[in-house]
């Protein structure tokens, strides 16, 4: 497709178990962002990618969390032994290296843990 | 301190009407400033870019000041199509984007 492609669209699990976000940029973008959205609250984030250089981790906000991308396209975002306050949209973006300040995010996929 | 704060609203509004907000930031080595709009349950999507001479995008007016590290955006002639969480976003880096909480309108018949 077009845009950006998130999967799943929405993950329902229990606290301590493993979750796997996937998230597919718009063709020929080097620039990949993973953000979390809390309910009211704005969009934190969470790691950067671009084209081969060392990805910014900044901004996951434990060791649980991790992220890479194959290839320069696909990324992966993993979550281990999730706790409830993991539950969050997780916002995919991409953009171009000549409009770093255009991203186009993916529709999210919005995690639940029980 | 938060990177970039924003008033949440509601601000509600008629047709027709004006509305404007802001947005101030604490980093005054930012570089870039964007409005982003986000409707309920939807992806965050680009407005507009803010420029320092401020700039107009239709009813749509963007001001950046930043001696008071504030933006601002005008909505003129609201929409019922206006109803939306506007979001702030600043960068210090020309790749790290800092998104304020957003400023929820309501634009009523």
């Amino acid at each position: 497709g077009a845009g950006v492609s998130q999967s799943p669209s929405n993950k329902v699990t229990e606290k301590g178990k493993d979750v796997e976000l996937r998230c597919d940029p718009i063709s020929g973008h080097t620039a990949l962002y993973w953000y979390r959205q809390s309910l009211g609250q704005g969009l934190e984030f969470l790691i950067y990618f671009q084209g081969n250089s060392a990805p910014d981790k900044s901004g996951l906000p434990s060791d649980r969390f991790s992220a890479e991308r194959t290839g320069g396209s696909v990324s992966t975002l993993t979550i281990q032994r999730t706790q409830q306050e993991d539950s969050a949209v997780y916002l995919c973006a991409s953009s171009s290296r000549e409009n770093t300040g255009e991203l186009f995010f993916g529709e999210g996929s919005r995690l639940t843990v029980l | 301190r938060k990177e970039v704060e924003q008033d949440p609203g509601p601000f509600n509004v008629p047709e027709g009407a004006t509305v404007a907000f802001n947005c101030t930031y604490s980093n005054s080595a930012s570089q870039s400033f964007f409005w982003y709009r986000q409707d309920c349950r939807k992806e965050p999507k680009l407005l507009m870019s803010v420029y320092s001479s401020g700039n107009e995008d239709g009813r749509f007016t963007a001001q950046l000041n930043r001696a008071s590290q504030y933006i601002s955006l005008l909505i003129r002639d609201s929409k019922l199509s206006d109803s939306a969480t506007y979001l702030c976003v600043v960068t210090v880096f020309d790749y790290k984007l800092s998104f304020g909480a957003g400023t929820t309108v309501t634009v009523r018949a």
